[in-house]
């Protein structure tokens, strides 16, 4: 089975950095994403992992471990447009290996 | 990003009607998903098409018929729905993960409002 870890909300000021973490257990690992989702909107591409270390794009860098299940998405700079809901998403193995399983979200509020 | 569109954006439906949700996709992708996203919960995985073919149907209640025509279109058919299936239904489109590699992201469309009255 796959279960997905993350904290439901953070609050963070503008201009500030904001790390979210994601644990996750899995049957096998294929790849980690990261997705952002304003209200009301899809969910939109942000970053994947699947060795470790860390990725960097722009304002965003998202770093994984797999002997540790770990994952965290870092946004620099925080913007006001920053505000939304974080996904993490667990790719499988064999089989199941089009599905993702998505963490329930983390929430983040971006106040001045 | 209009790379994938669904249509209804809203739908309100009594327990006995029978409707449908529509997915299209314009990136050339060949794999496409439903999803069912509620309140609190994660998004959850309701089936899986890849080439047309359905890899995947993650134990959904018959009530819920999917229908994959052609790689660009996906469409979810609704009959007898109950109140607990009031959610946010999400369509994503891929490459699939055999030729594209695992690295290959989903794209969202924005969803159908899903009402059951």
């Amino acid at each position: 089975g796959q279960n997905i870890d993350q904290p439901t909300e953070m609050t963070a000021t503008e201009g500030a950095i904001v790390q979210i973490n994601c644990t996750y257990q899995t049957s096998g690992f294929n790849g980690l994403f990261w997705y952002q989702q304003h209200a009301g909107e899809a969910p939109t591409f942000l970053s994947y992992n699947v060795l470790d270390g860390l990725e960097e794009k722009g304002r965003f860098s998202s770093f994984l471990s797999r002997s540790k299940g770990y994952s965290y998405l870092l946004l620099k700079e925080l913007q006001m447009k920053d505000s939304a809901s974080y996904l993490c998403a667990v790719r499988a193995t064999g089989a199941g290996s089009y599905q993702l399983t998505f963490g329930k979200g983390t929430k983040l509020s971006v106040i001045p | 990003e209009t790379g994938v569109t669904q249509t209804p954006r809203h739908l309100v439906m009594g327990m006995t009607n029978k409707k449908s949700l529509k997915c299209e996709q314009h990136l050339g992708h060949n794999a496409m998903y439903w999803y069912k996203q509620s309140a609190k919960k994660p998004l959850e995985l309701m089936f899986v098409y890849n080439f047309k073919e359905q890899t995947e149907n993650n134990s959904v209640p018959s009530r819920f018929s999917p229908e994959c025509p052609n790689s660009s279109h996906l469409f979810l058919h609704l009959h007898t729905l109950q109140p607990e299936d009031s959610a946010l239904y999400l369509c994503a489109s891929s490459q699939d993960t055999v030729t594209g590699g695992t690295g290959q992201p989903q794209h969202f469309g924005d969803g159908t409002r899903l009402s059951i009255l």
